[in-house]
């Protein structure tokens, strides 16, 4: 199975800060990676699929990149809305696996 | 408009069976491509994938759980069964029905999820 590593697991920053998020994979996936928005008590929400890919609706503040074991969620100027955990999600086979999650509070 | 839902007993005892159903609409599961996926979360703690049924009837699970896991559907009803059996308290958790399709497998829709706790 392919294990799935997050960093930070918390990180606070400001409104307005640059945010990276790194996730590593244990085996080459290529660029099927994905990246999730969860905020408290709601189901998760797709903001980057293949790596890349900005999903429809997301704001252009988000993005992300890397293939092959390493890859980055990066947020270029926060909002307070963005204030919230992400996952990292493998897709290149299964079982499907998730990151351990990185809870970005404000400072 | 695509939307999915959970449904399912809130709580469960020990050793019991838990069957969970997904109802979606807006997509058709006999469509080539579609998937639909189960995923859990335990309170305060990582998304965790379980299983995974495509349109052609592949079933996939997870390696932990597959001995206890069964997943089925009914595209008459556009439903998805889950089943788990010999609960333990440690699958206390938000249990989501999710929609993937095979063009990258990522999980574009969710349910709302459903919290089954599991206590005697």
């Amino acid at each position: 199975d392919i294990q799935m590593t997050q960093s930070p697991s918390s990180l606070s920053a400001s409104v307005g800060d640059r945010v990276t998020i790194t996730c590593r994979a244990s085996q080459s996936i290529s660029t099927y990676l994905n990246w999730y928005q969860q905020k408290p008590g709601k189901a998760p929400k797709l903001l980057i699929y293949a790596a890349s890919s900005l999903q429809s609706g997301v704001p252009s503040r988000f993005s992300g990149s890397g293939s092959g074991t390493d890859f980055t969620l990066t947020i270029s100027s926060l909002q307070p809305e963005d204030f919230a955990t992400y996952y990292c999600q493998q897709s290149y086979s299964t079982p499907y696996s998730f990151g351990q999650g990185t809870k970005l509070e404000i400072k | 408009q695509v939307t999915l839902r959970e449904s399912g007993p809130a709580l469960v005892k020990p050793t019991q069976t838990l069957t969970l159903t997904c109802t979606f609409s807006g997509f058709s599961l006999s469509t080539s491509g579609m998937c639909v996926s189960w995923i859990r979360q335990p309170p305060g703690k990582a998304l965790e994938w379980l299983a995974r049924i495509d349109w052609d009837d592949d079933k996939y699970y997870s390696t932990s759980l597959k001995t206890r896991l069964t997943i089925s559907r009914d595209t008459s009803k556009n439903q998805v069964v889950l089943t788990m059996t010999n609960m333990d308290p440690v699958d206390t958790a938000t249990y989501y029905c999710a929609r993937m399709k095979s063009s990258g497998w990522y999980v574009d829709y969710w349910g709302q999820g459903t919290l089954v706790t599991v206590s005697s």
